[in-house]
């Protein structure tokens, strides 16, 4: 089972600023990585997939890069409403695996 | 627009039985993989099952292997779970989630259900 290892748990920022988050996996996953953005009490929300192409409707906010082992998602400027936890997902290999999660709060 | 509707969660004792259904609208259900994911409280997510657009490919996690099913009915657009020999570690909330594309296998979720809880508890 490939294992993805999301850095850092929490990310404290304020609205405006910019937000890396990091997602490594056991093995490499090619580009086959997605990112998910989950609210409290919603279901997740797709953001990227392929590591870097934005899912419909997704503001240009958000960007994915990697490839193998290491990817990131990068929020350019934080809106109040993306305040949330965030998933990477691997489907290069059976069973599909999530991450973690990181928490991005205000600070 | 796509909607994803699960029903059928609750409460269940160690060692019994819940049968879990996903209503869909808003797409050709019969021309897409679905899964289920879930997640338990407070927890991260954890993919389950998936079946493909036809029913022919089906795919499980090991721990839920031999105690659930994973079927669908193309005529009814519904998608169902049947959970047998529930143990206290498959509490948690149930998405019913739809595969994005072929060209990646379905194997991104872009429409999730809005859950379903199911408790395993004596």
């Amino acid at each position: 089972e490939i294992v993805l290892t999301q850095s850092p748990a929490t990310l404290s920022l304020s609205p405006g600023e910019r937000a890396t988050l990091s997602c490594r996996a056991s093995q490499s996953v090619s580009s086959y990585l997605a990112w998910y953005q989950q609210k409290p009490g919603q279901a997740p929300r797709l953001l990227i997939y392929d590591a870097y192409t934005r899912a419909t409707g997704i503001p240009a906010r958000f960007s994915g890069s990697g490839s193998g082992t290491d990817f990131t998602l990068t929020i350019s400027s934080l809106e109040p409403e993306d305040f949330a936890v965030y998933f990477c997902q691997q489907r290069n290999n059976w069973p599909l695996t999530f991450g973690g999660g990181t928490k991005v709060e205000i600070k | 627009q796509v909607q994803l509707v699960e029903s059928g969660g609750g409460v269940v004792q160690p060692g019994g039985s819940l049968r879990l259904s996903c209503a869909a609208s808003g797409f050709t259900f019969s021309s897409y993989g679905m899964h289920w994911v879930r997640q338990a409280p407070g927890k991260g997510l954890e993919w389950v099952a998936f079946i493909q657009y036809d029913g022919s490919n089906k795919y499980y996690r090991d721990s839920v292997k031999g105690r659930f099913t994973l079927s669908r009915d193309n005529s009814k657009n519904t998608l169902y779970l049947q959970m047998n020999s529930l143990r206290a570690e498959d509490t948690a909330v149930y998405y019913c989630a739809k595969g994005r594309s072929s060209r990646d296998g379905y194997n991104y979720f872009d429409y999730w259900g809005q859950g379903t809880l199911v408790t395993v508890s004596s």
